[in-house]
């Protein structure tokens, strides 16, 4: 399998405009997570997916920010408008069961808003 | 809010040192710890899930050992090597729901 996969894997944009980011769990996979790494939050859980359905997202910092599962091979994470404080590494990850199970994090997709 | 805490926050040791470092959870409701290997310019990855008090895990020169009555997770580096540089991060879930706390990780730096 090829693993987690994002893109795009840097995107820069100006303040105001749509960005979405997307990512192929690995195939099997029933869970899906949406986490951001920055220096001064480290990283954080915005929101995660069981068998396509949002379960938690109370991570998501406000109404800008939004996620879709619409099948199992495909999920996306768009903020709308964006700003500048939304600049950061998003990372999509994803397991095959429960908090029992390891998660399988993608490569990330930088963001920088200016 | 579930509190999850690393120390030391960073680490400098000479290659061939062995090194330890701690994670600490919430000691009721316990459902698994998870720690994790982060390289610069990376994303994590796994090195261990456990789940039972008591429990010891390896791999190669890296072990972990889970002390769920007290809240506490070791994560042990026999003889540093410099490609083991990177942030390690512990994760905690009291449920099974799927959801993780991470700690902020503790960052080793081996130099040769």
């Amino acid at each position: 399998d090829a693993g987690v996969i994002q893109s795009p894997r840097h995107e820069v944009t100006e303040m105001g405009q749509e960005v979405t980011l997307r990512c192929k769990p690995i195939s099997g996979h029933d869970y899906l997570f949406w986490y951001r790494q920055t220096m001064m939050r480290g990283l954080e859980l915005l929101i995660y997916f069981n068998n396509n359905v949002p379960i938690d997202d109370s991570g998501m910092p406000e109404d800008r920010f939004s996620a879709k599962m619409p099948n199992a091979s495909f999920s996306t994470l768009k903020i709308q408008p964006s700003e500048p404080r939304d600049s950061a590494v998003y990372f999509c990850a994803s397991s095959f069961g429960g908090s029992g199970y390891e998660q399988y994090f993608g490569p990330g997709t930088r963001l920088t808003v200016t | 809010i579930l509190n999850v805490e690393q120390s030391p926050q960073s680490l400098h040791v000479q290659e061939g040192d062995s090194t330890n470092f701690t994670c600490s959870f919430p000691s009721s409701n316990f459902y698994a710890l998870h720690w994790y290997r982060w390289e610069t310019a990376k994303s994590p990855e796994a090195l261990f899930v456990m789940t039972l008090n008591g429990d010891e895990k390896k791999k190669g020169r890296i072990s972990a050992t889970l002390n769920t009555k007290e809240g506490y997770s070791y994560l042990y580096i026999k003889g540093s090597q410099p490609e083991d540089s990177a942030t390690y991060l512990c994760a905690f879930s009291n449920t099974n729901a799927g959801k993780s706390t991470f700690g902020d990780g503790t960052t080793l730096t081996v130099k040769p």
